[in-house]
């Protein structure tokens, strides 16, 4: 089975600190995806990656960076963390092949104070 | 907006009962999808139909697809308290972007 694992299930950090959340997985998937999870709207995207080094914005890229430096681990960045960010993270990934069904961690619940 | 809008937003029914939720999209798409979130958990998939299927079934699930409506549904027959759960659609666009689009979700609870 797929594992994705993100390293924290729950944080707090202050406003203006920088945030890094990682997420792994260990089925050598090429896709790798970062969504934010907030009550009424759903899951929006925020970064994805099809690749080692590659990175593409996704509909809410604003305040937030990624890094992809090994195939099995993408990281997302909050620069200057903002309440407005507190919510749940959810890192995904999925095979390249095929029809893709992204294989999901277990979330990481942020809260900025 | 979202591209995919799920109906209802909550649901209550009993065990036993069927359970159904749509979902309404944009834009044309390759393939819809159904995941399923227990409270506090990533999301886990269900059930995937492309776009020239129109009815699939896995188990207790049954998803129709509607592509003249832009319109899918889930059905979960004979529900059990262990579904309750909130279901979301995505769907896989036919417009290159690489990545799945979810709607907001339907949140089922299944009483005892």
């Amino acid at each position: 089975d797929v594992k994705v694992t993100q390293s924290s299930r729950y944080l707090v950090k202050r406003t203006g600190e920088k945030v890094f959340l990682e997420c792994v997985q260990d089925m050598d998937h090429e896709n790798m995806f970062w969504y934010r999870q907030d009550p009424g709207l759903g899951l929006r995207l925020i970064y994805f990656s099809y690749d080692v080094k590659m990175k593409e914005k996704g509909d809410i890229p604003e305040g937030y960076s990624v890094s992809r430096e090994k195939k099995e681990r993408f990281s997302l960045i909050l620069e200057s963390a903002s309440t407005n960010q507190t919510s749940m993270y959810l890192c995904a990934s999925s095979s390249r092949q095929g029809t893709r069904p992204l294989h999901f961690g277990n979330g990481t619940r942020l809260t900025v104070t | 907006s979202q591209q995919g809008e799920e109906d209802p937003q909550a649901l209550s029914i009993q065990e036993g009962e069927n359970a159904t939720m749509n979902c309404s999209y944009k834009t044309s798409i390759n393939n819809l999808q159904w995941y399923r979130q227990n409270s506090g958990r990533g999301l886990v998939h269900l059930i995937l139909i492309r776009s020239n299927e129109r009815e699939k079934h896995s188990g207790r699930l049954r998803v129709t697809l509607d592509t003249s409506k832009k319109s899918s549904s889930l059905l979960i027959t004979a529900s059990r308290a262990a579904d309750t759960a909130s279901y979301f659609c995505a769907t896989d666009m036919d417009t290159g972007r690489r990545a799945l689009t979810f709607g907001s979700g339907t949140r089922l609870q299944v009483q005892p």
